[in-house]
């Protein structure tokens, strides 16, 4: 079952460090989505991608943060200079290009800020 | 403006009875709507979604919703919880109009216990 991937499942680092996740999406699937989810709530938008190109970018990502889809396939998100706040799950998803289709998630990168 | 609304926070049943999650969304368009679910330290997985075609959707695990337009509620219901089912219960809905219809917006989760 190749669903969507993550690595890694956990990162611990101290503050100011920067920080790179990856996420291998199903291969079939065009687009690829990054949500961050903090305790006791439910994911929310940071970016997506149609193939390689970034078409959507929310306001709760800052400039810190910067994500990439080079050919298409796999993706990262990179966290410069972390701050306490950045403690989260971050989860990537994929899924077929069209209106209203499921999106499919991967388990999540889960940040620790010391 | 869309937005959805999970009205429990925490749902308690015991094995054997039944579950109800409830859900209320409002939308200027008309939605598509979801229920996910997600166990502890892992991603979420998609129940059943519902696109505009028939009213009561039938999901996996033997989940099913039903949208009430007149109510904007689209309900959680199974008729025999399963100590496997205790999970995190999220409803999300996506706007219709043309331009987002990608985005997920989730409500703040329902965790649903088993007692068995």
């Amino acid at each position: 079952d190749t669903g969507v991937s993550q690595n890694p499942r956990h990162k611990i680092t101290k503050r100011g460090q920067n920080v790179t996740f990856r996420c291998d999406p199903i291969s079939e699937h065009n687009r690829l989505y990054w949500y961050r989810q903090t305790l006791g709530q439910g994911p929310e938008f940071l970016t997506y991608f149609q193939n390689e190109a970034q078409l959507e970018k929310s306001r709760l990502l800052s400039d810190r943060f910067s994500a990439e889809r080079p050919k298409g396939s796999f993706s990262t998100l990179e966290i410069q200079r972390t701050e306490q706040g950045d403690s989260a799950m971050y989860l990537c998803a994929s899924s077929f290009t069209g209106s209203n289709q499921p999106q499919h998630f991967g388990d999540g990168t889960r940040l620790s800020i010391l | 403006a869309q937005s959805v609304t999970q009205l429990d926070s925490h749902v308690s049943v015991s094995e054997g009875t039944p579950v109800l999650l409830r859900c209320n969304y409002s939308s200027s368009y008309s939605p598509s709507l979801f229920w996910y679910v997600q166990h502890p330290n892992k991603g979420l997985q998609l129940l059943l979604k519902y696109t505009s075609a028939a009213t009561l959707v039938k999901g996996i695990n033997g989940f099913e919703a039903e949208f009430k337009k007149s109510e904007t509620s689209f309900h959680l219901t199974k008729p025999s919880a399963h100590m496997s089912d205790a999970a995190e219960y999220f409803c999300v809905v996506i706007l219709n109009s043309g331009g987002s219809n990608y985005k997920l917006t989730f409500g703040k989760g329902t965790l649903l216990t088993v007692n068995p």
